[in-house]
Protein backbone atom coordinates (compact mmCIF):
# COMPACT_ATOMS: atom_id res chain seq x y z
CA UNK A 1 0.00 0.00 0.00
CA UNK A 2 1.37 3.45 -0.39
CA UNK A 3 1.38 5.82 2.48
CA UNK A 4 0.90 9.67 2.05
CA UNK A 5 2.53 11.84 4.31
CA UNK A 6 2.21 16.07 4.87
CA UNK A 7 4.06 18.67 6.56
CA UNK A 8 3.43 20.54 8.53
CA UNK A 9 0.50 19.09 10.64
CA UNK A 10 -0.77 22.90 11.12
CA UNK A 11 0.56 26.04 10.56
CA UNK A 12 -0.67 29.27 11.49
CA UNK A 13 -0.55 32.31 8.67
CA UNK A 14 -1.96 35.70 8.16
CA UNK A 15 -3.71 37.11 5.33
CA UNK A 16 -1.54 37.89 2.63
CA UNK A 17 1.25 35.52 3.27
CA UNK A 18 2.80 32.48 1.33
CA UNK A 19 2.36 29.40 2.18
CA UNK A 20 3.66 25.69 0.82
CA UNK A 21 2.06 22.61 2.27
CA UNK A 22 4.63 19.59 1.05
CA UNK A 23 3.17 15.96 0.31
CA UNK A 24 5.30 13.19 0.09
CA UNK A 25 4.58 9.22 -1.21
CA UNK A 26 5.73 6.05 -0.04
CA UNK A 27 6.45 5.24 -3.61
CA UNK A 28 6.47 6.90 -6.97
CA UNK A 29 3.33 7.61 -7.93
CA UNK A 30 4.52 9.64 -11.10
CA UNK A 31 2.12 12.93 -11.29
CA UNK A 32 -1.35 11.13 -9.98
CA UNK A 33 -1.35 13.36 -6.97
CA UNK A 34 -4.22 15.68 -6.03
CA UNK A 35 -4.96 18.34 -3.45
CA UNK A 36 -8.37 18.73 -2.14
CA UNK A 37 -9.76 21.63 0.71
CA UNK A 38 -11.75 20.17 3.41
CA UNK A 39 -14.03 22.89 5.91
CA UNK A 40 -16.24 21.95 8.81
CA UNK A 41 -19.54 21.01 7.58
CA UNK A 42 -18.72 21.18 4.24
CA UNK A 43 -17.97 18.63 1.49
CA UNK A 44 -14.38 18.72 0.51
CA UNK A 45 -13.72 20.80 -2.31
CA UNK A 46 -10.71 19.58 -5.04
CA UNK A 47 -8.47 22.27 -5.43
CA UNK A 48 -5.67 20.37 -8.03
CA UNK A 49 -5.23 17.29 -10.00
CA UNK A 50 -2.56 15.78 -11.84
CA UNK A 51 -0.35 17.47 -9.51
CA UNK A 52 -0.31 20.80 -11.24
CA UNK A 53 -3.48 21.22 -12.59
CA UNK A 54 -5.93 23.65 -11.79
CA UNK A 55 -9.47 22.41 -11.04
CA UNK A 56 -12.17 24.86 -13.05
CA UNK A 57 -13.09 27.62 -10.65
CA UNK A 58 -10.18 27.44 -8.39
CA UNK A 59 -8.37 30.69 -7.68
CA UNK A 60 -5.19 30.66 -9.27
CA UNK A 61 -3.56 31.66 -6.37
CA UNK A 62 -3.26 28.00 -5.32
CA UNK A 63 -0.79 26.08 -7.54
CA UNK A 64 0.65 22.71 -7.37
CA UNK A 65 4.02 21.40 -8.22
CA UNK A 66 6.01 17.87 -7.74
CA UNK A 67 6.06 14.55 -9.30
CA UNK A 68 7.40 11.22 -8.38
CA UNK A 69 7.35 11.10 -4.64
CA UNK A 70 7.57 14.81 -3.55
CA UNK A 71 4.85 17.03 -4.15
CA UNK A 72 3.92 20.58 -3.07
CA UNK A 73 0.64 23.04 -2.53
CA UNK A 74 1.61 26.69 -2.77
CA UNK A 75 -0.88 29.89 -1.91
CA UNK A 76 0.62 32.77 -3.51
CA UNK A 77 -1.07 35.21 -1.53
CA UNK A 78 -3.61 33.78 1.70
CA UNK A 79 -6.92 35.23 1.93
CA UNK A 80 -9.70 35.00 4.49
CA UNK A 81 -11.58 32.20 2.97
CA UNK A 82 -8.32 29.56 2.52
CA UNK A 83 -8.28 28.56 6.16
CA UNK A 84 -9.03 25.58 6.17
CA UNK A 85 -7.55 21.76 6.18
CA UNK A 86 -5.96 20.71 3.25
CA UNK A 87 -5.44 17.05 1.72
CA UNK A 88 -3.15 15.21 -0.57
CA UNK A 89 -4.45 12.20 -2.44
CA UNK A 90 -2.62 9.71 -4.83
CA UNK A 91 -4.51 8.30 -7.34
CA UNK A 92 -2.10 6.02 -8.68
CA UNK A 93 -3.90 3.34 -7.48
CA UNK A 94 -7.37 2.53 -7.02
CA UNK A 95 -7.42 2.66 -3.02
CA UNK A 96 -6.99 6.75 -3.21
CA UNK A 97 -5.28 6.83 -0.35
CA UNK A 98 -5.45 10.39 1.56
CA UNK A 99 -2.67 12.46 3.10
CA UNK A 100 -3.11 13.38 6.79
CA UNK A 101 -4.48 16.71 6.16
CA UNK A 102 -2.60 19.96 6.98
CA UNK A 103 -4.96 22.56 9.35
CA UNK A 104 -4.16 26.07 8.10
CA UNK A 105 -5.04 29.03 10.62
CA UNK A 106 -5.16 32.26 11.43
CA UNK A 107 -2.27 33.56 13.26
CA UNK B 1 -25.02 21.13 -12.61
CA UNK B 2 -23.79 17.71 -10.93
CA UNK B 3 -25.63 17.04 -7.61
CA UNK B 4 -24.86 14.51 -4.99
CA UNK B 5 -26.90 13.99 -1.88
CA UNK B 6 -26.44 11.63 0.52
CA UNK B 7 -29.01 9.89 3.12
CA UNK B 8 -29.74 7.44 5.74
CA UNK B 9 -26.85 8.36 8.26
CA UNK B 10 -28.07 7.50 12.49
CA UNK B 11 -27.19 6.71 15.19
CA UNK B 12 -27.19 2.78 15.15
CA UNK B 13 -25.56 0.05 18.15
CA UNK B 14 -22.30 -2.04 17.30
CA UNK B 15 -23.34 -4.44 15.45
CA UNK B 16 -26.17 -3.61 13.77
CA UNK B 17 -26.66 -2.42 9.71
CA UNK B 18 -27.30 0.16 7.53
CA UNK B 19 -27.58 1.44 4.14
CA UNK B 20 -26.60 4.77 3.08
CA UNK B 21 -28.25 6.29 -0.35
CA UNK B 22 -26.82 9.02 -2.20
CA UNK B 23 -28.75 10.64 -4.89
CA UNK B 24 -27.03 11.71 -8.18
CA UNK B 25 -28.21 14.16 -10.62
CA UNK B 26 -26.27 15.89 -14.04
CA UNK B 27 -24.48 12.92 -14.69
CA UNK B 28 -25.05 9.08 -14.97
CA UNK B 29 -23.46 7.20 -12.05
CA UNK B 30 -22.95 4.39 -14.42
CA UNK B 31 -20.93 6.35 -16.78
CA UNK B 32 -18.04 7.41 -14.02
CA UNK B 33 -16.27 5.46 -11.05
CA UNK B 34 -18.42 6.45 -7.70
CA UNK B 35 -17.03 5.96 -4.46
CA UNK B 36 -17.52 6.74 -0.60
CA UNK B 37 -14.96 8.58 1.57
CA UNK B 38 -15.37 8.97 5.72
CA UNK B 39 -14.18 11.66 7.77
CA UNK B 40 -14.23 10.66 11.74
CA UNK B 41 -14.35 13.34 14.63
CA UNK B 42 -11.64 15.22 14.23
CA UNK B 43 -9.62 13.03 11.91
CA UNK B 44 -8.45 13.65 8.18
CA UNK B 45 -10.67 11.98 5.28
CA UNK B 46 -10.49 7.84 4.13
CA UNK B 47 -11.22 5.95 1.60
CA UNK B 48 -13.61 3.79 1.89
CA UNK B 49 -15.12 1.90 -1.39
CA UNK B 50 -15.14 2.59 -5.39
CA UNK B 51 -17.27 1.14 -7.67
CA UNK B 52 -15.72 0.94 -11.05
CA UNK B 53 -17.78 1.36 -14.05
CA UNK B 54 -18.04 -1.86 -14.95
CA UNK B 55 -19.68 -3.08 -11.68
CA UNK B 56 -15.98 -4.29 -9.90
CA UNK B 57 -15.75 -3.28 -6.63
CA UNK B 58 -12.95 -2.32 -4.32
CA UNK B 59 -12.67 -1.46 -0.49
CA UNK B 60 -10.42 -0.54 2.27
CA UNK B 61 -9.36 -3.18 4.44
CA UNK B 62 -10.85 -1.96 7.20
CA UNK B 63 -14.40 -2.12 5.55
CA UNK B 64 -13.64 -5.40 3.59
CA UNK B 65 -16.15 -7.62 3.69
CA UNK B 66 -18.82 -5.88 5.80
CA UNK B 67 -19.34 -2.92 3.74
CA UNK B 68 -20.84 -3.53 0.24
CA UNK B 69 -21.18 -0.74 -2.47
CA UNK B 70 -24.04 -0.45 -5.00
CA UNK B 71 -25.72 1.11 -7.81
CA UNK B 72 -29.17 1.50 -9.36
CA UNK B 73 -28.80 2.96 -12.71
CA UNK B 74 -32.16 3.46 -13.39
CA UNK B 75 -32.49 5.74 -10.45
CA UNK B 76 -28.89 7.04 -10.59
CA UNK B 77 -28.15 5.95 -6.92
CA UNK B 78 -25.06 4.73 -4.94
CA UNK B 79 -25.48 2.69 -2.06
CA UNK B 80 -23.61 1.62 0.87
CA UNK B 81 -24.88 -1.07 2.70
CA UNK B 82 -22.68 -1.54 5.97
CA UNK B 83 -22.99 -4.33 8.42
CA UNK B 84 -21.32 -5.17 11.38
CA UNK B 85 -20.86 -2.07 12.51
CA UNK B 86 -18.07 -0.71 14.60
CA UNK B 87 -17.46 2.27 17.00
CA UNK B 88 -14.37 3.59 14.72
CA UNK B 89 -17.04 3.67 11.81
CA UNK B 90 -18.36 6.84 13.52
CA UNK B 91 -17.67 9.16 10.68
CA UNK B 92 -19.40 11.22 8.25
CA UNK B 93 -19.61 9.60 4.98
CA UNK B 94 -19.37 11.11 1.34
CA UNK B 95 -20.05 10.05 -1.72
CA UNK B 96 -17.61 11.05 -4.59
CA UNK B 97 -17.65 11.40 -8.64
CA UNK B 98 -14.47 10.24 -10.01
CA UNK B 99 -13.30 12.87 -13.22
CA UNK B 100 -12.21 11.06 -15.70
CA UNK B 101 -9.04 11.86 -18.02
CA UNK B 102 -5.51 12.70 -16.30
CA UNK B 103 -5.21 11.23 -12.18
CA UNK B 104 -8.55 10.65 -12.01
CA UNK B 105 -9.80 12.92 -9.30
CA UNK B 106 -12.76 13.14 -7.01
CA UNK B 107 -14.25 16.58 -8.49
CA UNK B 108 -17.87 16.20 -7.15
CA UNK B 109 -18.59 15.45 -3.12
CA UNK B 110 -22.34 15.47 -1.53
CA UNK B 111 -22.32 17.27 1.89
CA UNK B 112 -22.19 13.95 4.03
CA UNK B 113 -24.42 12.18 6.29
CA UNK B 114 -23.34 11.42 9.83
CA UNK B 115 -23.33 7.63 10.98
CA UNK B 116 -22.66 7.43 14.89
CA UNK B 117 -21.78 3.51 16.00
CA UNK B 118 -22.36 3.64 19.73
CA UNK B 119 -23.86 1.82 22.71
Amino acid sequence: DIQMTQSPSSLSASVGDRVTITCRASQTISDYLNWYQGKPGKAPKLLIYAASRLHTGVPSRFSGSGSGTDFALTISSLQAEDFATYFCQESYTSFYTFGPGTKVDIK
Amino acid sequence: EVQLVESGGDLIRPGGSLRLSCAASGFSVISNYMSWVRQAPGKGLEWVSLIFTDGETQYADSVKGRFTISRDNSKNMLYLQMNSLRVDDTAIYYCAKIGVGASMPFDDWGQGTLVTVSS
